[in-house]
């Protein structure tokens, strides 16, 4: 089945700077990806997704890189703010859009 | 437009209990899905209720089982708890099946098995 794992997990970035949390995945297979942003105390909320016929999406101060080779995906969040703290997440949806979640990588902001 | 509510917010329970967690989706949406995370972790899909009935179901035992309701809300219900059971329960609503992007959760319920 398919497994999902975070490189870091915990990033520290200067506030301003820009963040790569990096994520990969096992199954070739696999068709959705998904990040999501947790806040403490919160719920996931949904950032931004991407499809495999796809290898870039922008969404607003965020991007999503898809490398199906080394099935390796990325979340970059430009010019980081004190807002973006939180865990994010790299979800994989399944052949029945079932989600299969990452483990998490915190991301602190330094001032 | 209300967003996903979950009650109890914490709860406490002994090894052995039975726990019940409920779910009021988003306005508008007739897909539940639920999710343990535990600490440190990301959550793990337990399953899915569309229109009243189970539809997908993760690697979780049968004490673990739910329930929607007519109003799509939704109940969790664990029996014979064990320690490990201890973790966040999140609940998630959508508009349709199978469509993780439209997923909205709830704070989730942090349930402590002692």
């Amino acid at each position: 089945g398919e497994s999902v794992g975070l490189h870091l997990p915990t990033l520290s970035v200067q506030e301003g700077d820009n963040s790569i949390i990096n994520c990969a995945y096992s199954n070739s297979a696999s068709d959705y990806f998904i990040w999501y942003k947790q806040e403490s105390g919160k719920g996931p909320q949904f950032i931004i997704d991407i499809r495999s016929n796809m290898d870039k999406r922008q969404g607003q101060r965020v991007t999503v890189l898809l490398n199906k080779t080394v099935k390796h995906l990325s979340l970059q969040i430009a010019a980081t703010q004190p807002g973006d703290s939180a865990v994010y997440f790299c979800a994989v949806a399944d052949s029945n859009y079932q989600l299969i979640w990452g483990a998490g990588t915190k991301l602190i902001i330094k001032p | 437009e209300t967003g996903v509510t979950q009650s109890p917010t914490h709860l406490i329970k002994t090894r052995g209990q039975q726990v019940t967690l409920r779910c009021s989706s988003q306005s508008g949406h007739n897909t539940v899905s639920w999710y343990q995370q535990a600490l440190g972790q990301g959550p793990q899909f337990i399953f899915q209720y569309y229109r009243e009935e189970e539809n997908g179901r993760g690697n979780f035992p049968p004490r673990f089982s739910g329930l929607q309701f007519p109003n799509y809300s939704s109940e969790l219900n664990v029996n014979a708890l064990e320690l490990d059971d201890s973790a966040l329960y999140l609940c998630a609503s959508s508009s349709a099946q199978l469509t993780p992007h439209g997923y909205t959760f709830g704070s989730g319920t942090r349930l402590t098995v002692v």
